[in-house]
């Protein structure tokens, strides 16, 4: 069975620093791959995801995540966080196909001055 | 992309009632799922939703409990029955997109049982 692992349950960041992310997953093939934002009281929304090719993906609001198979891991990145990047990341994965969303456990970003 | 509807957005409900979410998607879409994250929590599958046939439940989830619907290719409803305040959680239907290879999500439904 698919699963997502995402160590850092809180993670505090000055603004204008980088931000790492970490995912860890277990799929037995190559998964689909994505991180979705949620921030308070709001739905989810799709930052990025990756299922071939180039490893190092690009996604919205300056984030990228970088697919490493031999570490299985999907790390989400940012060069310089802003304020209104404080909210809870989710890494999730779906199996080859359309299946359904396996979510990691989140990550609450808190951002200071 | 698919753009998802759902209603109510939030609702505050006596225990032992039950509140039915709907979800539009504004595509026709062969699956739908619903989704419960309680609070603090990740998001945890409930069912999927295949138009024609009976939902499939994950584990720890019943159709007594989790009534589904799924009456066309772009609805499907929720019903959250015999609540209890342990089923405050918020609620969300997600499709996927074009291709099949990602998912969309609705706003959710944020749901109080008092």
């Amino acid at each position: 069975a698919q699963s997502v692992t995402q160590p850092d349950i809180h993670i505090t960041v000055s603004e204008g620093a980088s931000l790492e992310l970490r995912c860890n997953y277990s799929y037995g093939a190559t998964p689909y791959l994505f991180w979705y934002v949620q921030s308070p009281g709001q739905g989810l929304q799709l930052l990025l995801k990756y299922f071939s090719g180039d490893t190092l993906v690009q996604g919205i609001k300056g984030f990228e995540a970088e697919f490493k198979r031999s570490q299985s891991s999907f790390n989400l990145r940012k060069p310089s966080v802003h304020w209104s990047d404080a909210a809870e990341y989710f890494c999730a994965v779906v199996g080859g196909g359309y299946q359904k969303v396996t979510f990691g456990t989140g990550t609450k970003l808190q951002v200071i001055p | 992309s698919a753009v998802i509807s759902q209603k109510p957005s939030r609702d505050i409900c006596q225990r032992g009632t039950s509140l039915t979410i709907q979800c539009q998607v504004d595509s026709q879409v062969t699956m739908m799922f619903w989704y419960r994250q309680q609070p603090g929590q990740s998001l945890t599958l409930i069912a999927t939703a295949n138009q024609g046939s009976e939902a499939t439940y994950e584990s720890g989830f019943v159709i007594d409990k989790f009534p589904i619907s799924r009456p066309n290719l772009t609805f499907s409803t929720l019903t959250v029955s015999n609540m209890s305040p342990e089923d405050s959680s918020i609620y969300l239907c997600s499709a996927p997109g074009t291709g099949g290879t990602e998912a969309f999500f609705g706003q959710g439904t944020r749901l109080t049982v008092v």
